[in-house]
């Protein structure tokens, strides 16, 4: 099945740095979504985009809709320890729910 | 609490054993789905449903079946493990239509010796 291409697979940063990762897909994507998984956890929704070109942040965090809407990134400022997790970007091409995940960005923060 | 529940959350079976994942929401959503997640892999759909009685494959739908026979609850039947199905399994459901809605399960360990 597809996937999209996330990069970088892991971070290892210390606290207060600022942090980026990005998707790129090979299709047109109508919805962009950005999930943090924790461990233990199942995905969580962190920021949703809609329209190519569009910023959106969340406290800390910014993602945008990339013009050619095959790609996203997202951005997390003076990152703190519980920034930790693993980061997947989802893409919905369709009318239908069902995502395209990425491969995930490991994220570890030193305090 | 809006919540997608999976039992069991850990498992250790062995090949050939038929094992049935439940996952219940109550946010009467119309569309849920089966994700498995590997290393390196992300997560890939196994099957999903649109609303009751309607089920269609996912990416990796081989050795797996489902049901939909009441809007709440999407069980996932593995009718003859192998060790290759040895996962991390989340249950997902959302508003039809809505891939912005959609909530996870916490998750069910599944390892197939």
């Amino acid at each position: 099945g597809q996937q999209l291409n996330q990069s970088p697979q892991s971070m290892f940063i210390q606290e207060g740095e600022d942090v980026s990762m990005n998707c790129t897909s090979s299709s047109i994507f109508n919805t962009w979504l950005w999930y943090k998984q924790e461990p233990g956890e199942g995905p969580v929704l962190l920021i949703a985009l809609y329209k190519a070109g569009e910023l959106t942040s969340n406290g800390r965090l910014t993602a945008q809709f990339g013009i050619t809407r095959k790609d996203s990134f997202l951005n997390i400022s003076a990152s703190i320890p519980s920034d930790v997790g693993i980061y997947f970007c989802a893409g919905n091409g369709g009318a239908t729910n069902k995502l395209i995940f990425g491969t995930g960005t490991l994220l570890a923060v030193q305090p | 609490e809006a919540q997608v529940t999976q039992n069991p959350r850990y498992l250790i079976t062995v090949t050939g054993k038929k094992l049935t994942v439940t996952c219940s929401q109550n946010m009467n959503h119309e569309y849920m789905s089966w994700y498995r997640q590997d290393p390196g892999l992300g997560l890939r759909q196994i099957y999903y449903s649109m609303n009751v009685e309607v089920t269609d494959k996912g990416d990796v739908p081989e050795g797996y079946k489902v049901s939909r026979k009441e809007k709440r609850n999407f069980p996932l039947i593995l009718e003859s493990p192998s060790p290759n199905q040895t996962s991390l399994y989340f249950c997902a459901s959302s508003r039809a239509h809505s891939s912005d809605t959609i909530y996870f399960g916490e998750g069910s360990w599944l390892t197939v010796v």
